[in-house]
C-alpha cells in the first residue's frame, strides 16, 4: 500500500514552454501532497505544499507564477512548470501524506510516500 | 528553527563491515524522524522512522536506527553491509501534525568488496 505514481519520469523541452507533472497517490487518498526539488548532488528542497481544494503554500524564494500547482482531488496534483528555462532543469520529486486519525482531518503522523521522480531537462 | 545535520557527505565500507550513519537535529517540539534512501535517478524509499515508544527501531533491508533525545541524534546502523546497500541516505525530520519534513543534506554510501 501507500504508493504514489509521477509522471512522466522523463521529460525533454525546449525553452519557453511549458511542462505539466502529475503526481498520483495510487492506493491511498492524500489531503496534502508535497513537491521538491533536488539538484545533482544536493538534497531535497521543499517546494510548495499542496492541500486539496485550496491554494498551495510556497516556501520563500519559490515563484508561485512559475510552478504551478494544482491538487483538485485527493488522489492527484499536478506541478506545471511555466515558460521552462534551462536553470529549471532538475529532479522534481512529489510526495503525499496518508490522512488517518480524527475525521476532523487532523493526522496521528507525519509519514510521507515519496515518487520516483520527474527529471526534467530544458534545452 | 528546524534543521538535519549530516555530518558525512561520503562515506566508504567494505562489503560485510558494520555501519553507521550519523544524523543531528535540531526541533523545537517533539520530532518524528525518518531515514530515507534513494538509488541514483530514483525516488525515495522510506527505510524506517520514530515517533514515539522504543528508541531502537527496526527498518527494512536490515538496518535499524536510535533515537537519543539527550544527544539530539538518530544514527542509521546496519550490522552487515552489502554492495546493494550502496545509495544516498537522508534522514528528515518533521512535526507530529502536518508539518512539513525537513532533510539533511544526505550522505553517500560506497561499499568496496
Amino acid at each position: 500500500g501507500a504508493v504514489v505514481s509521477q509522471h512522466p519520469s522523463r521529460v525533454i523541452c525546449k525553452s519557453g514552454t511549458s511542462v505539466k507533472i502529475e503526481c498520483r497517490s495510487l492506493d491511498f487518498q492524500a489531503t496534502t501532497m508535497f513537491w521538491y526539488r533536488q539538484f545533482p548532488k544536493k538534497s531535497l528542497m521543499l517546494m510548495a505544499t499542496s492541500n486539496e481544494g485550496s491554494k498551495a503554500t510556497y516556501e520563500q524564494g519559490v515563484e508561485k507564477d512559475k510552478f504551478l500547482i494544482n491538487h483538485a482531488s485527493l488522489t492527484l496534483s499536478t506541478l506545471t512548470v511555466t515558460s521552462a528555462h534551462p536553470e529549471d532543469s532538475s529532479f522534481y520529486i512529489c510526495s503525499a501524506r496518508v490522512a488517518t486519525g480524527k475525521p476532523g482531518g487532523s493526522f496521528t503522523n507525519n509519514e510521507q510516500f515519496f515518487g520516483p521522480g520527474t527529471r526534467l531537462t530544458v534545452l | 528553527a528546524q534543521s538535519v545535520t549530516q555530518p558525512d557527505i561520503h562515506i566508504t565500507v567494505s562489503e560485510g563491515a558494520s555501519l553507521e550513519l550519523r544524523c543531528n537535529y535540531s526541533y523545537g517540539a517533539t520530532p518524528y524522524l525518518f531515514w530515507y534512501v534513494q538509488s541514483p535517478g530514483q525516488g525515495l524509499q522510506l527505510l524506517l522512522k520514530y515517533f514515539s515508544g522504543d528508541t531502537l527501531v527496526q527498518g527494512i533491508k536490515g538496518f535499524e536506527a536510535e533515537f537519543k533525545r539527550s544527544q539530539s541524534s538518530f544514527n542509521l546502523r546496519k550490522p552487515s553491509v552489502h554492495w546493494s546497500d550502496a545509495a544516498e541516505y537522508f534522514c528528515a525530520v518533521g512535526g507530529a501534525y502536518g508539518n512539513k519534513l525537513v532533510f539533511g543534506a544526505g550522505t553517500i554510501l560506497r561499499v568496496k568488496s
